[in-house]
Parts: structure tokens; sequence; C-alpha cells
């Protein structure tokens, strides 16, 4: 079983729609979230970091589960340029980034 | 302020031979790191250096692998010999320290690699 697991999608939306990922995470012990960005063919790059109470970032919201050890990120009014795979990432007790293989967004005119 | 910085961005082997990757990161980062990204994957963590200390390299293949960063700053990324398996992206990232402040990493661009 994989550490993260997400949908690979792709999630084929409208722009102007709103869209949520999940993910799941195994260790217990982890003690932090992100999301990262990828565009195709480039490097990651932290979009938010999820905190326990969640937070908002502009038209993006993330939120954590720890019971069920499930993390989310809900993206509002979808734009072409939010089209990019979103790796849900978590961070363990030896402060080691554990990413997942990503889920892929298409924003379609 | 410049970003992480790689080369070479593309390499093309056939399997046997050996390949080195660099990577220079962020001035003042103290914190590096070597993923691999394989298709389809997220990236996941070869070895991590705290200035010219290796801190965590669990995952680093060391009968083939091997890397270094001599000086604390620049550090090279080395395949000997390299397997069809190894055909993955290779990102360099640095971040301002480990630990807490590990969550936000700086990637490169990556090194494509091929091998045939």
């Amino acid at each position: 079983r994989k550490e993260v697991e997400q949908d690979p999608g792709p999630f084929n939306v409208p722009e102007g729609a709103t869209v949520a990922f999940n993910c799941t995470y195994s260790n217990s012990a982890s003690q932090s979230f992100f999301w990262y960005r990828q565009d195709c063919r480039k490097e990651p790059k932290l979009l938010m970091s999820v905190y326990s109470s969640g937070n908002e970032d502009g038209r993006f919201t993330a939120q954590l589960n720890r019971a069920s050890q499930y993390i989310s990120l809900l993206i509002r009014d979808s734009k072409l340029s939010d089209s990019a795979t979103y790796l849900c990432v978590t961070r363990d007790s030896s402060y080691k980034l554990i990413f997942g293989s990503g889920t892929r967004l298409l924003v379609r005119p | 302020e410049a970003g992480v910085a790689q080369s070479p961005r593309y390499k093309i082997i056939e399997k046997r031979q050996s390949v080195a990757f660099w990577c220079n990161p962020i001035s003042g980062h103290a914190t590096l790191y070597w993923y691999q990204q394989i298709l389809g994957q997220g990236p996941k963590l070869l070895i991590q250096f705290q200035n010219n200390g290796v801190v965590d390299d669990s995952q680093l293949p060391k009968d083939r692998f091997s890397a270094e960063r001599l000086k604390g700053v620049d550090s090279t990324l080395k395949i000997q010999p390299a397997k069809l398996e190894d055909s993955a992206v290779y990102l360099c990232a640095s971040s301002r320290g480990g630990g807490i402040r590990s969550g936000e990493q700086f990637f490169g661009p990556g090194t494509r690699l091929t091998v045939l």
C-alpha cells in the first residue's frame, strides 16, 4: 500500500467550476501536510500548507481530517491556468516529505 | 533570487554506462535534496544533505548511486552502472533548513534521464 494515495484523474472541468481532490495517508505519525502543484514537464512548487483547522488561500481551501487520515483540496472558480497535477504531500517524524502520485486537473474553456 | 540550477537538462545513455548530474541550490539554503521522479509517480527522496553532511540516504541504491556535497554548496549525483529502470527525472531541491523548515522545498528544473 502506498503511503500517500491519490486519485490520478484526470479531472476534466469547465472554467468557473468548483473541483475537489482527496488524498489519504497511511502513516498516523505524519506530522505535517502540504499540497504541491506540478505543471507538465516542470518542477513541483509548494501550493499551500494544510493546517488542522483548515486554511484558505484565495480560491484554494485545504482541509485535514487526522482521525480519518484524509486531506482535501478545493478549488473554486477554476481557471485555465489551474490545469496541472496536484501532489498531496505528508511529512513524517524524520521530516522527510512523502509525495503522492498526483491528481491531474484539466480546465477547459 | 536565483532558483535551483541543474545540469544537464537531458541525458540519454545506454545501460551499464555511468552518468553524473549537478545541482546548485539557492544561495544560503543549508539543506539539499535529490529526488527521483518516475513517469506517473510523485518524487521519491534519494538523499538529503544538511550542509555537507548526509541526513538521510535510506532510499539511495548505494550499489550504483552515489552523491556528494563537498563544500556544503553544490552537489553531484552519480549513477554507475545505469539500469533501464533508472530512466526518470532527477530533481534537486533545497530548503532554508531541515526539520520544521523542510516543508517548503524549492525544486530545480530536473534532469531527464533516458537509459536505453
